[in-house]
């Protein structure tokens, strides 16, 4: 039962350099979100789905493109990376938005990024 | 004034001990309140889940929500080292609202 998988687990970049970071979700649910973790920011939402081929903006969604052509599968993309973008990446998916204990929210380990 | 707010710490305290956790918040619509422990270097997992306001226990753990004050705890008894963990605080409106609004969590360390 693997749950939320995100790869790569660690990535270094140059700056504007791209990458694609990928999250899969073997508990067929419906939403999907990107958040990014700093020190002293806590979690902070970059874009998220609520099913597939839908995408919509966070906090924080400059800079970054999202992509859900399959319903398991939500991809992050940096176009053109930045040192502001180091960061741990997490991917998390919920069975519903409509409140209730199906909301919660199940994350994967995390990708660690840097951008030099 | 921020939406949540939580002390981030750092909280040492020795083995056994009883742990408090808080959090406050401003948006009075919140009524789905939650707990997330993140250990070092792995993503956040659900701990605890409350609706409204009361206690709830599992096990060491008990969160307590009061509504009246915005203000929610997270009780640990017995604190082990295994529990020493970063602690994160969400909650949400329910309804049609997505977001998860968190705090940005307490460093919590339990000395053997």
């Amino acid at each position: 039962n693997a749950g939320v998988t995100q790869t790569p687990k660690f990535r270094v970049l140059k700056t504007g350099q791209s990458m694609t970071l990928l999250c899969a979700q073997d508990m067929n649910h419906e939403y999907m979100y990107w958040y990014r973790q700093d020190p002293g920011m806590g979690l902070r939402l970059i874009h998220y789905s609520v099913g597939e081929g839908t995408t919509a903006k966070g906090e924080v969604p400059d800079g970054y493109n999202v992509s859900r052509l399959k319903k398991q599968n939500f991809l992050l993309g940096l176009e053109s990376a930045a040192p502001s973008q180091t960061s741990v990446y997490f991917c998390a998916s919920s069975y519903s938005l409509a409140g209730g204990p199906q909301d919660i929210q199940y994350f994967g380990a995390g990708t660690r990024l840097s951008v030099l | 004034q921020k939406e949540v707010e939580q002390d981030p710490g750092p909280l040492s305290v020795p083995e056994g001990a009883i742990v408090s956790l808080n959090c406050t918040y401003s948006n009075s619509a919140f009524q789905y309140f939650m707990w997330y422990r993140q250990y070092s270097r792995k993503g956040p997992e659900l701990l605890m889940y409350t609706y409204s306001s009361g206690n709830k226990e599992d096990g060491r753990f008990t969160a307590q929500v009061d509504k009246s004050s915005k203000y929610i705890s997270l009780f640990i008894r017995d604190s082990q080292p295994s529990d020493s963990a970063t602690y994160l605080c969400a909650m949400n409106s329910g309804g049609s609202n997505y977001k998860l609004t968190f705090g940005k969590g307490t460093l919590l360390t339990v000395n053997p």
